[in-house]
């Protein structure tokens, strides 16, 4: 079964930049979008970046996604931290089934 | 302005049943991929399963298969997951969310619905 592994959490200071990252578990994504959905605590996700790399309108450019297909990993960059960026976050895909894949989930600590 | 509203939840003993509702507005409901998606308490996001468009296509994860079931009623704009034989692990809030199919993102998704499996 296909996985998605991202780090527990992850800690910066405000005004600094963060990466978050998300590897498969085989091979390459194959060609899969990835994308990245902030939850904050007692509310729904919402996205903060689809297909591996576009930013919904509404969401600062301070947050950015990128893939690696040679190391199988995507990643999620937050510069300029606030506070209010402080939530958990998770990295989605799929594999040749349909099924939806989620990654473990990220906190993100500002302080 | 896209809205998903989930209802249904609610204490229930292991081993019993729970019929989760999800009504949609905003969009052509018919024209979407609808997805739930779990998360247990302190746990991270889960996903349940998906149906196609027209409901022709259903897939669930391994763990609830033969359990729950999806279901739309693209005429009521509304979709439903019919769960049995719950468990305590099944504890969570559950989301219904709609699904772009050409890249599989949940763009949308409701406020959640608590379903508490316990004796």
């Amino acid at each position: 079964n296909f996985m998605l592994t991202q780090p527990h959490s992850v800690s910066e200071s405000p005004g600094k930049t963060v990466t978050i990252s998300c590897t498969g578990s085989s091979g390459t994504f194959g060609g899969n979008y990835v994308q990245w959905y902030q939850q904050r605590p007692g509310s729904a996700p919402t996205t903060v970046i689809f297909e591996d790399s576009q930013r919904p309108s509404g969401v600062p450019d301070r947050f950015s996604g990128s893939l690696d297909s040679s190391s199988n990993s995507a990643s999620l960059t937050i510069s300029g931290l606030k506070t209010e960026d402080e939530a958990d976050y998770y990295c989605q895909s799929y594999d040749s089934s349909n099924h939806v894949v989620f990654g473990g989930g990220t906190k993100l600590t500002v302080l | 302005e896209v809205q998903l509203v989930e209802s249904g939840g609610g204490l229930v003993q292991p081993g019993g049943s729970l019929r989760l509702s999800c009504v949609a507005s905003g969009f052509t409901f018919s024209g979407f991929w609808m997805s739930w998606v779990r998360q247990a308490p302190g746990k991270g996001l889960e996903w349940v399963g998906n149906i196609k468009e027209d409901g022709s296509e259903i897939y669930y994860v391994d763990s609830v298969k033969g359990r729950f079931a999806i279901s739309r009623d693209n005429g009521k704009n509304s979709l439903s997951l019919q769960m049995s034989s719950l468990r305590a692990e099944d504890t969570a809030v559950y989301y219904c969310a709609r699904t772009r199919s050409f890249d599989w993102l949940l763009d949308y998704w409701g406020q959640g619905t608590l379903v508490t499996v316990s004796s």
